[in-house]
């Protein structure tokens, strides 16, 4: 039973398409976020979400879109895309800020990623 | 500068041997350290996590932190072929807040040999 899913694996489209990225964790965590992985491998954080509410938007373009229509689902679309969005995008989730037990550490539990090609 | 250097690699060692990966920040804020792991193909897993300065062990891996340095550790002893992954060390300045951002560093290859 996966407890961080996401989908669609793979995704291969032209430039200036627009296109979603569809996240659900069943761990009960408040807090979802998405990161984005580069070709060198580098993770940086794009937003983050707690009980539906945006609480981190690192710089990101505005073609960027997160909705999260409950705390289980986090989502992104991504509008006109350029080649430079071509990267993994990693949804993740945490018991940050919980008030219970499994939110000693602020553990990120990640899914398995998307892995997006722009032509 | 990025707020967390790491030497991307690739390592490649013999099985057994002892593993040092690390990395160095420059935001003396930062007090969580973590590192993760992550095989080819799939999203990264916490492996170890500590708080401010000191060692930490678990099984065949020890954490090491030297907040005056701004430098920390990872150490692997009797290394095995599945430790074969990318090594990403991560950290944050407030543990509990979900407002945290946790900064990652860009990850070390490494692979053990048989």
């Amino acid at each position: 039973d996966t407890a961080v899913s996401q989908t669609p694996k793979y995704l291969v489209t032209q430039m200036g398409n627009d296109k979603s990225i569809k996240c659900e964790q069943n761990l009960g965590h408040d807090t979802m976020y998405w990161y984005k992985q580069d070709s060198k491998k580098f993770l940086k954080i794009m937003f983050s979400y707690n009980n539906k509410e945006l609480i981190i938007n690192e710089t990101v373009p505005n073609r960027f879109s997160p909705k999260s229509p409950d705390k289980a689902h986090l989502n992104l679309h991504i509008n006109s895309l350029e080649l430079g969005d071509s990267a993994v995008y990693f949804c993740a989730s945490s018991p940050i800020g919980q008030p219970t037990s499994l939110a000693n550490t602020g553990e990120l539990f990640f899914g398995e990623g998307s892995r997006l090609t722009v032509l | 500068q990025k707020e967390v250097e790491q030497d991307p690699g690739p390592l490649s060692v013999p099985e057994g041997a002892i593993v040092s990966l690390n990395c160095t920040y420059s935001n003396s804020a930062f007090q969580y350290f973590m590192w993760y792991r992550q095989y080819s193909r799939k999203g990264p897993e916490l492996l170890m996590y500590t708080y401010s300065s000191g060692n930490k062990e678990d099984g065949r891996f020890t954490a090491q932190v030297d907040k005056s340095s701004k430098y920390i550790s990872l150490f692997i002893r009797d290394s095995q072929p599945s430790d074969s992954a990318t090594y990403l060390c991560a950290m944050s300045v407030t543990g509990y807040s979900s407002a945290s951002k946790i900064i990652f560093g860009s990850g070390t290859r490494l692979s053990i040999r048989p």
